[in-house]
């Protein structure tokens, strides 16, 4: 089946323009996440949806960054007011559920740079 | 706060040689632990994981890695490996709860020359 795809795979910037990234988990699939890696580095979580709530926020950098998942499916990570330390390739994973030991699929990414 | 190191930042290996990637982790509680794997130009997938049993986990492409509770340890191991291998590895923890969120390492890049 498919699996979780992620628009645009690169988006280039201006610094203090807006940006939204998509993502779309596999179907089915309850929970979401996005995670952000950055040049040389793991990726790092960002922020957790199971359906349509965001459950743990506690990865956002700061109140620049925003999620949503309205519908309980895709999902969009927004940014505003973006800096050139945005940049980086944003993850997208999901998985049936949140459980313990639940196999996460990421998606490819979106590479944003920002000028 | 979890924290996951991988010590070897790039390993250059011949075909056929053995692989053992380290991992080591810092949580006291109860973790899940995984391998995901990054061939180039390709998006991560998932090697191997750990949630309880049998401390030596089985997965893909003839990879294992051992669960050492003691040392706080998941290294992943290979006995021979092939150029497709050629890859970043990154070992990850998750302590479960709500959230299931995944701490990554930094990864490994292993290239293998034919």
């Amino acid at each position: 089946g498919a699996g979780v795809s992620q628009t645009p795979s690169n988006k280039v910037t201006e610094k203090g323009k807006y940006v939204e990234l998509r993502c779309d988990p596999i179907s089915g699939h309850t929970a979401l996440y996005w995670y952000r890696q950055s040049l040389g580095q793991g990726p790092e979580f960002l922020i957790y949806f199971q359906g349509t709530g965001a459950a743990d926020d506690s990865g956002l950098p700061n109140d620049r960054f925003f999620a949503v998942r309205p519908e309980g499916s895709v999902s969009t990570l927004k940014i505003q007011r973006t800096e050139r330390g945005d940049s980086a390739v944003y993850l997208c994973a999901s998985s049936l559920t949140s459980g313990k030991g639940d196999t996460q699929y990421f998606g490819p990414g979106t590479r944003l740079t920002v000028l | 706060a979890q924290s996951v190191s991988q010590h070897n930042h790039h390993v250059i290996l011949s075909e056929a040689a053995s692989l053992e990637l380290g991992c080591n982790y810092s949580y006291g509680g109860t973790v899940n632990l995984f391998w995901y794997v990054q061939y180039p130009g390709q998006h991560l997938q998932l090697l191997l994981k750990y949630f309880s049993g049998d401390p030596l986990v089985k997965g893909i492409k003839g990879f294992e890695a051992e669960f050492i509770k003691s040392k706080f340890s998941f290294n992943l191991r290979k006995p021979s490996v092939q150029w497709s291998d050629t890859a970043e590895y990154f070992c990850a923890v998750s302590a479960g709860g709500a959230t299931n969120k995944l701490i990554f390492g930094t990864g490994t890049l292993l290239a293998v020359q034919p």
